[in-house]
This record gives C-alpha cells, structure tokens and sequence, in this order.
C-alpha cells in the first residue's frame, strides 16, 4: 500500500524563488529520502533524514521531519531551471516483513522557469 | 564508474515473449532490489534480495522471476510479457536489509510491450 503522499503534485515558480513539497506519510519509519528524478532519467538520491532528525542540509536543499505529524518537507532554495524535476519522498518502514523497503510516493513535479 | 548498472535501457518485445533485464552493483552491498514505476510515475517495490536470497515478493505475478547469482547481480526475468508490464523497472541497492542507509538506483530500463 502506498505510504507516502506529496503535495503539491506539480509546483510551478520563477528562477530564483524557493520550492517546497511536503509529504506525509502513515506508519512507523526508520529513516525518510527524498529523490529527485529528471524527464526519462533514473532517481538521484538528495538526503536521507533518519526518524530521530529534525532537520538535514545539503547545498540548496534543507529537510525537515516531523514524527508526530508523520510529515516532511523539502526546500530547494534559489531555485534554478536544471531543478526542474520530479521530486519523491520514500519512507523507509523500521518493523515487519516489509523492513528495509522503500515506499515511495507519487510525486511532486517541479518546473523552474528562468 | 558506474554504481548501479542495468541492461538493456530500452526493450520493445512483443506480448507473449520472454525477457530479461540485467543489474550489476559495484558498491560492495548486501541487499539489492527491483521496482516498477507505471506510466503515471508511481514507484513501486517488486522484489528484495540479501546476499542472494529473496527476502520479499510483494504480491508480484509468477511470470516475474528475479535470480541473483551473486550478491552483486540481480537479473529480472519475465515470461509471457503483458501489455500491463509496459513500465520502467528500476534496479537498486544498498548496503544492508534493515532499511537504514540510502538506496542507489540504477537508471532503468524502459520495457515496452506491443
């Protein structure tokens, strides 16, 4: 079943401005990624945030992750048209069967006009 | 270097046939991975190995059969293609099966069925 949900699901903004997409998610986790997966291309990995971090940087981008609210953001800052991607949080479940896989959700497709 | 491989990028086949697509990881990791994302960009977990043994099949039709002859491969095999397998199936990797470290893609292979 799917865990994760982003939103938006498609977020447009000039070169220069700040991006967010949120995702929430349903059950436990172990850790929270984000990737980013360009037209027809294959998924780079951004950050990994594991449960018991509240917040990541890397470059541009900060994470945030709320347990409580089983949600996170991502922010890419001063955006820049080669941002323009699709952008998919994945929880990472930390008990049962299914521990260790990626749960992936549907997306935020992200354009950056210069 | 490439991390995560996979061959072939793209496959046009007939429904009814056989296929196979290839993965190779030079990462040195224990658990490797297949997922499909349909036409809609939704990601979704096929099959888990660790050290060559399958951990988890979620719910995958017979037709699907992964092999991993060492913890560096994991080759996909599919019989009797459908016009439902059209996707992108994504190899992936990563350094162990609890689910706590970053998960490495492999570019894809886009599989279309005619």
């Amino acid at each position: 079943s799917q865990q994760g949900e982003e939103d938006p699901q498609a977020l447009s903004i000039q070169e220069g401005e700040n991006a967010t997409m949120n995702c929430s998610y349903k059950t436990s986790i172990n850790n929270l990624q984000w990737y980013r997966q360009n037209s027809g291309r294959g998924l780079v990995h951004l950050i990994l945030i594991r449960s018991n971090e509240r917040e990541k940087h890397s470059g541009r981008l900060r994470v945030t992750l709320d347990t409580s609210k089983k949600s996170s953001s991502l922010l890419i800052t001063a955006s820049r048209a080669a941002d323009t991607a699709s952008y998919f949080c994945a929880t990472a479940l930390n008990y049962g069967g299914s521990q260790g896989n990626l749960i992936f959700g549907k997306g935020t497709k992200l354009s950056v006009k210069p | 270097d490439t991390a995560v491989s996979q061959t072939p990028k793209y496959l046009v086949t007939q429904m009814g046939n056989d296929k196979s697509i290839k993965c190779e990881q030079n990462l040195g990791h224990d658990t490797m991975y297949w997922y499909k994302q349909d036409s809609k960009k939704f990601l979704k977990i096929m099959f888990s190995y660790n050290n060559k043994e399958l951990i988890i099949n979620e719910t995958v039709p017979n037709r699907f059969s992964p092999k991993s002859p060492d913890k560096a491969h994991l080759n996909l095999h599919i019989n009797s293609l459908e016009l439902g397998d059209s996707a992108v199936y994504f190899c992936a990797s990563t350094l162990d099966r609890a689910g706590r470290y970053t998960q490495y893609f492999g570019p894809g292979t886009r599989l279309t069925v005619l």
